[in-house]
Parts: structure tokens; sequence; C-alpha cells
């Protein structure tokens, strides 16, 4: 599996502010996901980014709201924009691997854990 | 109905007892099925992967798929203190995975 490392691992942001969340995976990957995982909640996908085209978005998130980069095959940022108390979560990067020799998988970072105070 | 229901537990066993971790799902596209361990304030951590109905055994952790019930486990023999995290079902009819809400395991030494 790829290793995936995530920073900030974890802030305090104040309200109204942004925050931009950095990926680095050491292999090259052609998909990247980011994914968000509010208190006592699962995990739910925010968007796919592939290298050289635009991110694609799940229902319920904007660009605006949730701009992303991928400018290489091995780094993509995620900003949360215009931050406020709902927007804390954890932040989790995650790119697509090979499991089981056969079909494929998720593999997370470690995750960036936001606080909007 | 949501795609992916999973007990929240809280699940709480003396070390040593063997442990049922359950999930039900409603989409008949789903044919790949994972199990995910989260430890607090980490990241999950792929633990189990099934793309077929039956059993699959890794150590102490056993998967079982029944597609036909729509119903996968993980089953923890010997459970370990180490064991204690929060356990995430997951399955996918393509990349994207769709999640369970995730069991919470204490096993107490």
């Amino acid at each position: 599996s790829a290793v995936i490392s995530q920073k900030p691992s974890r802030d305090i942001c104040q309200r109204g502010t942004s925050l931009t969340i950095q990926c680095q995976v050491d292999s090259q990957v052609t998909m990247m996901f980011w994914y968000r995982q509010q208190p006592g909640q699962s995990l739910t996908l925010i968007a796919t980014a592939n290298q050289g085209s635009e991110a694609t978005y799940e229902s319920g998130f904007v660009i605006d709201k949730f701009p992303i980069s991928r400018p290489n095959l091995t780094f993509s940022t995620l900003t949360v924009s215009n931050m406020s108390p709902e927007d804390s979560s954890i932040y989790l990067c995650s790119v697509e691997g090979v499991a089981g020799g056969t079909g494929n998988t998720i593999y997370f970072g470690e995750g960036s854990w936001l606080t909007v105070v | 109905q949501k795609e992916v229901e999973q007990d929240p537990g809280p699940l709480s066993v003396p070390e040593g007892a063997i442990v049922s971790l359950n999930c039900t799902y409603s989409n008949s596209a789903f044919q790949y099925f994972m199990w995910y361990r989260q430890y607090s304030r980490k990241g999950p951590e792929l633990l189990m992967y099934t793309y077929s109905s039956g059993n699959k055994e890794d150590g102490r952790f056993t998967a079982q798929v029944d597609k036909s019930s729509k119903y996968i486990s993980l089953f923890i023999r010997d459970s370990q203190p180490s064991d204690s995290a929060t356990y995430l079902c997951a399955m996918t009819g393509n990349y994207k995975l769709t999640f369970g809400k995730g069991t919470l395991l204490t096993v107490n030494p």
C-alpha cells in the first residue's frame, strides 16, 4: 500500500477563515480522494481529484467551499473555505490501491483534524 | 433505507472473547467488501478485503460475506486490548466506497 502523508495533522481555526490541507503520496497514483468524517459519523466522499482535470464533487459538496488542486500524480490539496463550526471534522486524503491481488480498494492517510471555533 | 447499516455499539468484551461485527446493505451493485480499523485520532487502516461470498481468514480475523442476504461480518478471535478501536465496514461496486457508521469496540484486560 502507498504511504500517504497529510499536513496539518490537526488545527484549530477561527470562524470565517480558510485552511488548506496538503496530501503527499510516496508513489504516483491516478485517483486521489478526499473524505470527511464528522464527529460520530461515517466517512463521506467529498470529491475525486485526477491530475490534469477538474475535481469531481459529490452531491452536497461544491468547489467554492472545497476547492481542490491536483498539480501532479503524487500531490493534492483540499481547501476548506469560510469555515464554520459545522466544518469541524476529520478530513482524509486517500488513494486507490490494489488489495488481495485482484480488486481495488482505498487506502487512507492519517487525517487532518480540524476544529472551528 | 440507508445503503449500509452498521450497529454503532459501543461493544465491550473481555479479553479473549470472540467478537462479531456486522453490516447489512441494500445495493446489489456492491461487489467488493472491506473492513477498516480506526484507532482514536488515526486514519482508517484496511483490515480485510473480500470480493466473493464465503469466508476469508487472516490470523485472528475472519471476514464473512453473504451476498444473497446482503450481509457481511467480521469475527475477531481471542480478542486483545489492542483490538480496541472503531471498525468500519465499507463496500463498493467501482472505486467509490460506501461506509457504515462504524462500531466502537473495547476489549477489557
